[in-house]
């Protein structure tokens, strides 16, 4: 089944404790971006990456790191989150940047 | 002011009848993207427009490039299509709208 895999669903964490969100998708896809979701702002970009080991800065990158080694794994790093971090993530992929998107389930992260 | 503005914020319709979701852009774009969110939180991606107009069962988008305007169509809607809808943009960067909450009353 094509998919887009993200993992955790759920994550509570401290503050300072660095984390990985992990996003994978099946379809060979070149485009895969991370955007987070936040009541009264909607979703906006974090990072996407235009195909291995190109990535760009979206909307709100700060404080989020990328990395795009292979095609199919496209991981979101808090290197030292923040509560202001708390949010729902959601990674996605296309086949390029104008075709339509597979998004993965949703992560929900909270940092006390 | 956004670059993706989308209306209604909210609406509420009988079971049965005709909805219209309208988007509004200010910036250059490729494309048109509209996204379904159901209230688990999940989100499908509907349609994506470059012109013109795509028809998937009860769901039909539109879109004016001159007008920068797009919109989407539910006929006979159902209380199964209550979610959020979703507009968003790609252009140099992608645009999202803030969603319109659809809820269907039976």
């Amino acid at each position: 089944e094509a998919q887009v895999t993200q993992n955790p669903r759920y994550l509570i964490t401290v503050t300072g404790k660095k984390l990985t969100v992990t996003c994978s998708q099946n379809m060979n896809h070149e485009y895969m971006s991370w955007y987070r979701q936040d009541p009264g702002l909607g979703l906006r970009q974090i990072y996407y990456s235009m195909n291995v080991e190109v990535t760009d800065k979206g909307d709100v990158p700060e404080g989020y790191k990328v990395s795009r080694k292979e095609k199919r794994n496209f991981p979101l790093i808090l290197e030292s989150p923040s509560p202001n971090q708390t949010s729902l993530y959601f990674c996605a992929s296309s086949l390029n940047r104008g075709n339509g998107y597979t998004f993965g389930s949703g992560t929900r992260l909270t940092v006390v | 002011k956004n670059e993706v503005e989308q209306s209604p914020q909210n609406l509420t319709a009988q079971e049965g009848e005709f909805i219209t979701i309208n988007c509004s852009y200010s910036v250059g774009i490729s494309a048109l993207h509209w996204l379904q969110q159901h209230p688990g939180g999940g989100i499908v991606s509907l349609f994506m427009l470059s012109s013109g107009k795509k028809k998937h069962g009860r769901l039909i988008a539109t879109i004016n490039i001159q007008e920068k305007h797009s919109s989407l169509h539910i006929t006979a809607s159902h209380p199964r299509d209550s979610a959020v809808y979703i507009c968003a943009a790609t252009g140099n960067q992608f645009y999202f709208g803030t969603g319109t909450s659809l809820t269907v009353i039976p």
